[in-house]
């Protein structure tokens, strides 16, 4: 058990620049959550996969923001056309669904500065 | 709208004392309590949790209360140890659905030698 990984662990960007995280969540799990926390707030639910499908969206999830699960491992964030405002962690966690444990394993985050 | 709340940003500690942290929810649908830990630039890990037909949950030095008539939760920490020293975010998630926790801002803890 290799835990979730996330990568970059740091971005920083432009303003207006598009940026890409990745995380890869552990092996044997089939829910795939992304969170933003920002100072002084606790994780916020942004989107979350079960398999490749995408199953839900939070009014949070702009659409400058696009999440994919492709093969339903790996996913990917992307922000286009970065803002001051997204500068945030983004977190990235997976479960396995249906082992009556609702708990959720997280990754170290992508930390954010959009300058 | 807060659905989970933590209203103490912070709380201080003598070491081998007990640490109290404490946590309330508004939405009644919330079925199960999830205790989180959080260091400085890494992603939250899970410490204990309780589901809603349970009044407690202990796991060594830590133990988690529900009282769901008030809608309050509250995690106790004894004894308290340096290596504590953390943000603590209560979560809570309607089971059988997306699994989605909701997290409360936190409060972080620290405990003094």
């Amino acid at each position: 058990d290799t835990g979730v990984s996330q990568d970059p662990r740091h971005k920083i960007t432009k303003r207006g620049q598009n940026v890409t995280f990745r995380c890869d969540p552990i092996s044997e799990h089939n829910r795939l959550y992304w969170y933003r926390q920002t100072l002084g707030q606790g994780p916020e639910f942004l989107t979350y996969f079960q398999n490749e499908a995408q199953l839900e969206k939070s009014r949070l999830l702009s659409d400058r923001f696009s999440a994919e699960r492709p093969k339903g491992s790996f996913s990917t964030l992307e922000i286009q056309r970065t803002e001051q405002g997204d500068s945030a962690m983004y977190l990235c966690a997976s479960s396995y669904a249906g082992g009556g444990d609702e708990k959720l394993f997280f990754g170290s985050g992508t930390q954010l500065s959009v300058l | 709208d807060q659905q989970v709340k933590q209203n103490s940003p912070s709380l201080s500690v003598q070491e081998g004392r007990i640490s109290i942290l404490n946590c309330d929810y508004t939405n009644s649908m919330f079925d199960y309590f999830l205790w989180y830990k959080k260091y400085p630039a890494e992603g939250p890990t899970f410490l204990i949790s309780i589901s809603s037909i349970k009044d407690k949950n202990e796991d060594g030095r830590f133990t988690v209360f529900l009282n769901k008539s008030a809608k309050h939760l509250s995690l106790h920490i004894v004894p308290s140890q340096p290596g504590d020293s953390a943000v603590y975010f209560c979560a809570a998630v309607r089971q059988g659905g997306s699994e989605k926790l909701v997290f409360g801002k936190g409060m972080k803890l620290t405990v003094n030698p």
